[in-house]
């Protein structure tokens, strides 16, 4: 495997389930990042961590959990979510310390998320 | 407040044709910029960056982007449009976060069609 990989691409939920998406980064990357990508508006930056440690944390419900076990490997656990929450999911890493100015983001497919 | 506006919502051109997406962006300091490309059901593809020499700065799949600081824009141009550029392509800045880091703000992106 090569870049950033996500798990599952696509994933179908209830209300009350409970479910968690994996990024695995294969690029030697400091930092890691969550996106949401939802129809007509613009990308909305979720969790940001950086070597391990949660850097930014951008108003993010509390429904959505973040975990960084280690540089390479970014979870994000789902629980109790609303049909609004239906979206793209991106991760990202970046080789810098996260937030520099030069850093550089690359990207994984998605997870495509659908709460019914 | 920092922004990036991307003018165009959908634009369709012939195949061969040639291409150039507006992006223009708000920020008082000096800029780091990017082309990113989303082919659907995909994760963002970066095609180029931008941050300091050179203003014209060449890219991936033959695309190209020029930065002219007077009109605080950066576009994106082709000379020639193949039906495999059909995507979505997303102009993002990386802005101060206001917490001594900074991250990608994001334009809503431009949907590109091809026509035979």
């Amino acid at each position: 495997e090569t870049g950033v990989t996500q798990t599952p691409r696509h994933l179908v939920m209830g209300m009350t389930n409970k479910k968690s998406l994996k990024c695995e980064q294969h690029l030697g990357h400091n930092a890691m990042y969550w996106y949401k990508q939802s129809a007509k508006k613009p990308l909305e930056l979720m969790f940001v961590y950086s070597l391990e440690e949660r850097v930014e944390n951008n108003s993010v419900p509390s429904r959505f959990s973040p975990e960084c076990p280690n540089s390479s490997h970014l979870f994000l656990h789902l629980h109790t979510l609303q049909p609004e929450d239906s979206a793209l999911y991106l991760c990202a890493s970046s080789p810098g310390l996260a937030g520099g100015y030069t850093d550089t983001q690359y990207f994984g497919p998605g997870t495509r998320l659908t709460v019914l | 407040a920092q922004s990036v506006t991307q003018p165009d919502i959908h634009i369709t051109v012939s195949e061969g044709a040639s291409l150039e997406l507006r992006c223009n962006y708000s920020y008082g300091a000096t800029p780091y910029l990017f082309w990113y490309v989303q082919s659907p059901g995909q994760g963002l593809q970066l095609l180029l960056k931008y941050f300091s020499g050179d203003t014209l700065v060449q890219g991936i799949k033959g695309f190209e982007a020029e930065f002219k600081r007077s009109q605080s824009s950066f576009n994106l141009r082709k000379p020639s449009v193949h039906w495999s550029d059909a995507a979505e392509y997303f102009c993002a800045v990386n802005t101060d976060s206001g917490a001594g880091s900074y991250q990608l703000t994001f334009g809503k992106g431009t949907k590109l069609s091809v026509i035979p």
